[in-house]
């Protein structure tokens, strides 16, 4: 069953934007991951953070938990128009850490 | 960083036909890699864990002897879809964790995915 509900499903942006995904979900976690998939593609990881943590960069990314919402969110500065693409977040639930549970997806266009 | 390699990348097969698919890690050992599937638009969908020298755990609804799983090594998973039907055409994607054991923090790693076309 799909744990991670994102939100919006579909997102466009100019470039230079910054763009916002949330993602919610239901049970307990370890942590949650986002991920970004191109067209056709397989994924890609792009940050892990943990269920004791509440903010976490890296680069033009930041993503924010609050467990006790069960949401998170990541926030993608300056777009690019290489950042088109689909995004996922992945919740790894507790005490099964390894098994993760995707949700739906933002479909992300940035407009050059 | 870690990499996770699937062969082959595009299958088409007709109906009845078995199709096998490899995911390999290629710098690391995995005692444990997930096999998904994506349907167009879709997320994805966890099918089964795979599991090094013992049987694979599937997901409620996924039929074992429909997709069969062999771990036979520490760098090799298979998936094979016997009897493809159309309705089996998809995107099929294998991902192996490199675990972190000290912390229980580990990141997935995924293959480049598989699309299946069954006539």
């Amino acid at each position: 069953s799909q744990q991670g509900e994102e939100d919006p499903q579909a997102l466009s942006i100019q470039e230079g934007e910054n763009a916002t995904m949330n993602c919610s979900y239901k049970t307990s976690i370890n942590n949650l991951q986002w991920y970004r998939q191109n067209s056709g593609r397989g994924l890609v990881h792009l940050i892990l953070i943990r269920s004791n943590e509440r903010e976490k960069h890296s680069g033009r990314l930041r993503v924010t938990l609050d467990t006790s919402k069960k949401s998170s969110s990541l926030l993608i500065t300056a777009s690019r128009a290489a950042d088109t693409a689909s995004y996922f977040c992945a919740t790894a639930p507790s005490g099964g850490y390894q098994k993760v549970t995707f949700g739906i997806g933002t479909k992300l266009q940035v407009i050059p | 960083g870690a990499v996770v390699s699937q062969h082959p990348s595009w299958v088409i097969c007709k109906s009845g036909t078995s199709v096998k698919i490899e995911c390999r890690s290629l710098d690391f050992q995995a005692t444990t890699m997930f096999w998904y599937r994506q349907f167009p638009k879709q997320s994805l969908m966890l099918m089964a864990t795979s599991n090094e020298g013992s049987k694979a755990t599937y997901e409620q609804g996924v039929e074992k002897d429909k997709f069969l799983i062999n771990h036979a090594s520490l760098t090799l998973s298979t998936l094979t879809v016997t009897s493809a039907h159309p309705e089996d055409s998809s995107f099929y994607i294998c991902s192996a964790p490199l675990d972190r054991t000290v912390s229980r923090q580990e990141t997935q790693y995924f293959g480049p995915g598989t699309r299946l076309l069954v006539l």
